[in-house]
């Protein structure tokens, strides 16, 4: 059965550091997300990546995968505090339609 | 062009009671997904449903059920509500049942 576990689960950041959430997943999956969901809110879709060696950017953030050693990162760049929010990733489970989310990294950026 | 929509925004039940949760997908969408989403938890995936049939279902007890609709809305019944049902519960659209989803706001559910 899939597991997705992400790393850390909390994360308290200055402004305009640079740091790396971690999502390790336990068996193949054909195609990994990240969401981002700010408190009370739903989630907000930031990344599919669905091959090995994908890499994609949107603004501060950049998400990777690494299939062979069942791994996503996303990267924060020069953090600023509208990115304070908690960020999932999920990973599809190969050959059916079942999405597992990680537990989540509630992200707090101090001024 | 309108979101996901789920309604209602807000429920509050008793222990023992039956819910019915709605969800409309983003027009042009075919799959919806329901998940089961425990404060300061991760989503946790309950049912898929494409062209009306069920795809995927999370590993949730009997009480829970759902159907898709022709037009493609989606119902999530939930029976013999208990205490520990008390959570958010997002509905999510998709072109196909592997494409990117999109999530509705979620009908939060208190249970008394």
């Amino acid at each position: 059965e899939l597991k997705v576990e992400q790393n850390p689960l909390f994360l308290s950041m200055q402004e305009g550091k640079n740091y790396t959430i971690y999502c390790n997943y336990s068996t193949t999956s054909d195609r990994l997300y990240w969401y981002r969901q700010d408190p009370g809110k739903s989630l907000e879709s930031l990344f599919v990546l669905l091959s090995n060696g994908a890499v994609k950017q949107e603004g501060r953030l950049m998400a990777s995968l690494d299939t062979k050693a069942r791994l996503s990162t996303l990267h924060i760049t020069a953090a600023v505090h509208d990115l304070s929010a908690t960020y999932f990733c999920a990973g599809g489970y190969s050959g059916t339609y079942k999405y597992i989310f990680g537990t989540g990294t509630r992200l707090k950026v101090l001024a | 062009d309108a979101g996901v929509t789920q309604s209602p925004t807000h429920l509050i039940k008793t222990r023992g009671q039956q819910v019915t949760l709605r969800c409309s997908p983003i027009s042009g969408h075919k799959s919806v997904s329901w998940y089961q989403q425990v404060l300061g938890q991760g989503p946790q995936f309950i049912f898929q449903y494409y062209e009306k049939e069920e795809r995927g279902r999370g590993n949730f007890p009997d009480r829970f059920s759902a159907r898709q609709f022709p037009n493609y809305s989606s119902e999530l019944n939930v029976n013999a509500l208990l205490l520990g049902d008390s959570a958010l519960y997002l509905c999510a659209s998709s072109l196909a049942g592997n494409q990117p989803q999109h999530f509705g706001d979620g009908t939060r559910l208190s249970i008394l």
